[in-house]
């Protein structure tokens, strides 16, 4: 059982495109993330989501927008795609951001390529 | 601002011996940490978590460490196996309206059979 799963896995566009990225969990788990691991490798958090709060990390360009279907999916949508989009973007949830012993669990990501 | 370091971008281990990676920090708000392992192409899995009221939380073969005074923890494995062969992330959490993780650059480490 899979329990953070994204698609698709690799995803490979024209710049100017507009794409989506979606993920699942079944955890049971009440918030959900984006993050985006850089050329350096660095994980930085993009977006936090819950069904009654979204945090955007101010450095996200308005361009990336997350969307909740229901609180086991958030998609990510990103318009007029960039050459320096290109990354691996990782979901994840947890089950309750507010908590001091919250954990996160990762989905395997999705490498998105920009030509 | 790199708040969250781990200065090691490889290590090299025999297997059965000591594996240690280390991690620093400069937030002094964090206070809760967590070691995560990335397998190439796979998501970060999570493998052992320890809070700022513990010094030391242990889990099998692994052992986290937490010096709060030094700003540093460390992240122990005893013994090494082929299968720990892995990036690892040191991750770390700060008290506040809603807690998001800020991750280490990763250390890669082999461990050598």
């Amino acid at each position: 059982d899979t329990a953070v799963s994204q698609t698709p896995k690799y995803l490979v566009t024209q710049m100017g495109n507009d794409k989506s990225i979606k993920c699942e969990q079944n955890l049971g788990h009440d918030t959900m993330y984006w993050y985006k691991q850089d050329s350096k490798k660095f994980l930085k958090i993009m977006f936090s989501y819950n069904n009654k709060e979204l945090i955007i990390n101010e450095t996200v360009p308005n361009r990336f927008s997350p969307k909740s279907p229901d609180k086991a999916h958030l998609n990510l949508h990103i318009n007029s795609l960039e050459l320096g989009d290109s990354a691996v973007y990782f979901c994840a949830s947890s089950q309750d951001r507010y908590s001091s012993t919250d954990t996160q669990y990762f989905g395997p990501g999705t490498r998105l390529t920009v030509l | 601002d790199q708040q969250v370091k781990q200065n090691s971008p490889s290590l090299s281990v025999q297997e059965g011996r000591i594996s240690i990676l280390n991690c620093d920090y400069t937030n002094s708000m964090f206070d809760y940490f967590l070691w995560y392992k990335k397998y190439p192409a796979e998501g970060p899995t999570f493998l052992i978590s320890i809070s700022s009221i513990k010094d030391k939380n242990e889990d099998g073969r692994f052992t986290v460490f937490l010096n709060k005074s030094a700003k540093h923890l460390s992240l122990h494995i005893v013994p090494s196996q082929p299968g720990d062969s892995a990036v690892y992330f040191c991750a770390a959490s700060n008290t506040g309206s809603a807690r998001q993780l800020t991750f280490g650059s990763g250390t890669q480490l082999t461990v050598l059979p």
